[in-house]
């Protein structure tokens, strides 16, 4: 079975602050994708990741792909009450195409 | 704009019954799949399908069935339900073979076996 492991699990800052998430394995993935889940309802993709190296922006949220494609990380700059929720990192797998789920990073953001 | 469909939300068993979890999705994507969510542990997958007459197991297959006789439905069997399979469950569907797709997921069905 091949694991993701997400830290850290629970995170609680207040808002303004900036925070970084982290999701390592020991296994290569072909991508890596990062899904935000709100109370209630399934994971949302936020973004893709394909290549070793890779960084993404999407306005205050930075993520990056490990050169070894076996990491990543979410940076989160000014956080805001709306970021809150249950942040997931998923892994690509060659071949068969499984999308392996890390342990997830519940956070939240203290007006 | 359907997306991934799931029926029931909410459902109750005693250990012992079977019930069927339905799922369809209207995107025509080849790749369906069943995860379970405990809390602490991510989401984490019972079976899959990359096409109509195509399933395969994942990580946490046992006490479940799939079949896949259509393109867009994906239904999960409890067999005989048991306290342990109490979770959230949720269905995904996605294009196959492309590095950069998307899952797409249902809005979970959560159970409880007494």
């Amino acid at each position: 079975t091949q694991l993701l492991e997400q830290s850290p699990q629970f995170l609680s800052i207040q808002e303004g602050e900036n925070l970084t998430v982290y999701c390592n394995s020991s296994s290569v993935f072909s991508s890596l994708q990062w899904y935000r889940q709100e109370p209630g309802e399934g994971p949302v993709l936020l973004v893709t990741v394909v290549t070793g190296g890779e960084v993404k922006k999407l306005k205050r949220l930075t993520f990056q792909f490990g050169d070894a494609r076996k990491d990543s990380s979410l940076h989160i700059t000014a956080a805001q009450p709306g970021d809150t929720g249950l942040y997931l990192c998923a892994g690509l797998n060659f071949g068969n195409e499984k999308l392996t789920f890390g342990t997830g990073t519940r956070l939240t953001i203290i007006p | 704009n359907a997306g991934v469909t799931q029926t029931p939300k909410f459902q109750v068993l005693k250990t012992g019954q079977s019930m069927t979890l339905q799922c369809a999705q209207d995107m025509n994507h080849e790749y369906m799949s069943w995860y379970r969510q405990d809390p602490g542990m991510g989401l984490r997958l019972i079976h899959y399908s990359v096409g109509a007459g195509i399933t395969d197991q994942g990580e946490v297959p046992n006490g479940y069935n799939v079949s896949r006789s259509t393109t867009e439905d994906f239904p999960l069997r409890l067999l005989s339900a048991a306290p342990s399979q109490t979770s959230v469950y949720f269905c995904a569907s996605s294009y196959y073979g492309r590095r950069n797709t998307e899952a797409f997921f249902g809005q979970g069905t959560r159970l409880t076996v007494v």
